[in-house]
């Protein structure tokens, strides 16, 4: 089954504790991007990647960090959260430019993060 | 210019009734308007998207009505169900993969 896998799905931690969220898509995607949803702001893109070891930052990237090593998996590293990084965040990708451009996004189940 | 602007933020219609959500987009070089719908506890999901060169499109009760010149693009949900209430999205993006959200509308269908 296609699909976007987020891990955890829901986490609380404390100010200053590093803490990373695992993004995993198994349909050979080229694009993956990370967004944070908060009540009234939408979906607010975080970092995306176009490729392997290609990461750019989107609208809120301060306070987070990303990888792309490999084509499968795009993590987001919390490097010291803080109270306002509480939010429900979504890992989404998409075929990108490969083929026939289609533009269509997968996204993830999310993962709910609470900062004390 | 990169703004896509979604109204209403929430919404009540009866069954049967019409649901209706606008946006409002600046930049001209969007190609791609897609809406995504997302239920509670779960990830948006596209639901219908249009390009530029037609100005509707229709996925069984859904419809996507496009005005180019005006810049607004439209989701019409006919014969409206509780099952469809949730939360929708429109965006705009072009072949750099830039895509910008609208900051949603939370739809409710009366029973």
């Amino acid at each position: 089954e296609a699909q976007v896998t987020q891990n955890p799905r829901y986490l609380i931690t404390v100010t200053g504790k590093k803490l990373t969220v695992t993004c995993s898509q198994n349909m050979n995607h080229e694009y993956m991007s990370w967004y944070r949803q908060d009540p009234g702001l939408g979906l607010r893109q975080i970092y995306y990647s176009m490729n392997v070891e290609v990461t750019d930052k989107g609208d809120v990237p301060e306070g987070y960090k990303v990888s792309r090593k490999e084509k499968r998996n795009f993590p987001l590293i919390l490097e010291s959260p803080s109270p306002n990084q509480t939010s429900l965040y979504f890992c989404a990708s998409s075929q990108g430019l490969a083929g026939v451009w289609t533009g269509e996004l997968f996204f993830g189940e999310g993962s709910r993060l609470t900062v004390l | 210019q990169q703004q896509v602007k979604q109204s209403p933020q929430s919404l009540i219609v009866q069954k049967g009734g019409i649901s209706i959500i606008n946006c409002a987009y600046e930049n001209t070089a969007f190609d791609y308007f897609p809406w995504y719908q997302q239920f509670p506890g779960k990830g948006p999901a596209l639901l219908i998207a249009i390009r530029p060169d037609v100005s509707e499109k229709k996925e069984g009760r859904f419809t996507i009505s496009f005005n180019k010149s005006a810049k607004q693009f439209s989701l019409h949900i006919m014969d409206s169900q509780p099952g469809d209430s949730a939360t929708y999205f429109c965006a705009a993006s072009n072949r750099d993969d830039k895509i910008i959200f609208g900051k949603g509308t939370r739809l409710h269908i009366l029973p």
